[in-house]
């Protein structure tokens, strides 16, 4: 079975720092492109941040950049998003997703996600 | 940035109605369109890719349409377990890939 397990979320004051990880099993994880995508409460879906199957290749949106850093390790099936200078509107629901097609040189949206990893952060 | 106008944001509609969704991209995106479901407290479930092909698994009761700039997602006999907020999402260029602002489907 695919799956994508998230952890790290929590507590955190502002100009603190987390880190996510993403445990992916049931699928060849070298292959495919991988996302983060957070949820504000109440809110719609937000694409955070996208990196290539090799880890060369990392995209931002504009309200992380500079502040976010995705990476992944292919040894150990797992997906990271560091996350530096946090500000009370990164509180979200945080969501790992595999991209949909393996191999075609796009980035062609999530087709497995997971349960999602809660980060707050206030004072 | 590629923009995507869902519309409506939100609807009120009785089981078995056909119920239909648009998005809007600001410039044109071929058919580079997804559509996602998501219920409360859950994950997005992806269900057509490329604005029309069905995802592995959906319903054929969903379909998409469109390409270009003006996309729809059906529903064509709306079932209790559709209750749902639905999203486009744009696969056109690099991501960030935009989403939809959702449009939320409730039970009439």
């Amino acid at each position: 079975e695919v799956q994508l397990l998230e952890s790290g979320g929590g507590l955190v004051q502002p100009g603190g720092s987390l880190r996510l990880s993403c445990a992916a099993s049931g699928f060849t994880f070298s292959n495919y492109a991988m996302n983060w995508v957070r949820q504000a409460p109440g809110k719609g879906l937000e694409s955070v941040s996208t990196i290539n199957t090799n880890g060369f290749e990392t995209y931002y949106a504009d309200s992380v950049k500079g502040r976010f850093t995705i990476s992944r390790d292919n040894s150990k099936n797992t997906l990271y998003l560091q996350m530096n200078s946090l500000r009370a509107e990164d509180t979200a629901t945080y969501f790992c997703a595999k991209d949909h097609i393996a191999g075609n040189g796009r980035f062609d949206g999530c087709d497995v996600w997971g349960q999602g990893t809660v980060v707050t952060v206030s004072s | 940035d590629i923009q995507l106008t869902q519309s409506p944001s939100s609807l009120s509609a009785s089981v078995g109605d056909r119920v239909t969704i648009t998005c809007r991209a600001s410039q044109s995106i071929s058919t580079y369109l997804n559509w996602y479901q998501q219920k409360p407290g859950k994950a997005p479930r992806l269900l057509i890719y490329g604005a029309s092909s069905l995802q592995s698994g959906v319903p054929s009761s969903f379909s998409g349409s469109g390409s270009g700039t003006d996309f729809t997602l059906t529903i064509s006999s709306l079932q209790p377990e559709d209750f749902a907020t639905y999203y486009c999402q744009e696969i056109y260029g690099d991501p960030p890939l935009t989403f939809g602002g959702g449009t939320k489907v409730e039970i009439k």
